[in-house]
C-alpha cells in the first residue's frame, strides 16, 4: 500500500463546474497535509496547507481534511480551463520528510 | 524577491559520469530539500538539510548519490558513475522554517538524461 494514494484520472469537468480531488494517506500520525498544481514540464507549486480537522478557504480553493478516516480533499471552485494541471497531495508524517502521491491530472473543458 | 533556482536546468550526461546539480534556495530559508520525480510520479523525497546539516538522507537511491548544503544556503546535489535509471528531473524545494508544518517552494528542477 502506497502511503500516500490519488486517482490518477483524468478527471474531466466543465468550465465553471467545481472539481473535487481526493487523497488518502497511510499514517495515521500525520500531521501536516498540502496540495501543490504542477503544470506540464512546470514544478509544483503550493496551493494550500491544512493541519487540523475541517475545512479551509482560499479563493476558489477549500481544502479538507478528515483524519479519522485519513483523508484529505481539495474542491476547486468556478473551475477555469487555466486550472488544468497534476495536483499533488503530500503528507508530512512528523518527520522530515514529506511523502507526495503520484497526483490527479485534471482536464477543465471550456 | 527571488525563488528557489537551479542549474543547469538541463543536463545529458554518458552513463559512467559523474554530474552535479546546484541549488540556490531563498535567501534565509532553514530548510531545503532534494527530490527525485520521474515522469508521471510524484516527487520522491532524496534528503533533507536543516541548515548546513543533513538531517535525513533516507531517499537517498544508493551511495553514487551524495549531498551538501557547506554553508547552510547552496546546496549541491552529485550523483556519481551515473546510470540510466537515473533519468528523472531533480527538484529542490526550500522551506522558511523546519518543523512539520513548513510549506516547501520548488525550484524549476534539472532534468537529467543519461545515456
Amino acid at each position: 500500500q502506497k502511503e500516500v494514494e490519488q486517482n490518477s484520472g483524468p478527471l474531466s469537468v466543465p468550465e465553471g463546474a467545481i472539481a473535487s480531488l481526493n487523497c488518502t494517506y497511510s499514517d495515521r500520525g500525520s500531521q501536516s497535509f498540502f496540495w501543490y498544481r504542477q503544470y506540464s514540464g512546470k514544478s509544483p507549486e503550493l496551493i494550500m496547507s491544512i493541519y487540523s480537522n475541517g475545512d479551509k478557504e482560499d479563493g476558489r480553493f477549500t481544502a479538507q481534511l478528515n483524519k479519522a478516516s485519513q483523508y484529505v480533499s481539495l474542491l476547486i471552485r468556478d473551475s477555469q480551463p487555466s486550472d488544468s494541471a497534476t495536483y499533488l497531495c503530500a503528507v508530512n508524517t512528523g518527520g522530515f520528510k514529506t511523502i507526495f502521491g503520484a497526483g490527479t491530472r485534471l482536464f477543465v473543458k471550456a | 524577491g527571488a525563488g528557489v533556482s537551479q542549474s543547469p536546468r538541463y543536463k545529458v550526461a554518458k552513463r559512467g559520469q559523474d554530474v552535479a546539480l546546484r541549488c540556490d534556495p531563498i535567501s534565509g530559508h532553514v530548510s531545503l530539500f532534494w527530490y527525485q520525480q520521474a515522469l508521471g510520479q510524484g516527487p520522491e523525497f532524496l534528503t533533507y538539510f536543516q541548515n548546513e546539516a543533513q538531517l535525513d538522507k533516507s531517499g537517498l537511491p544508493s551511495d553514487r548519490f551524495f549531498a551538501e548544503r557547506p554553508e547552510g544556503s547552496v546546496s549541491t546535489l552529485k550523483i556519481q558513475r551515473t546510470q540510466q535509471e537515473d533519468s528523472a528531473v531533480y527538484l529542490c524545494a526550500s522551506s522558511l522554517t523546519a518543523g512539520v508544518y513548513n510549506e516547501q517552494f520548488f525550484g524549476p528542477g534539472t532534468r537529467l538524461t543519461v545515456l
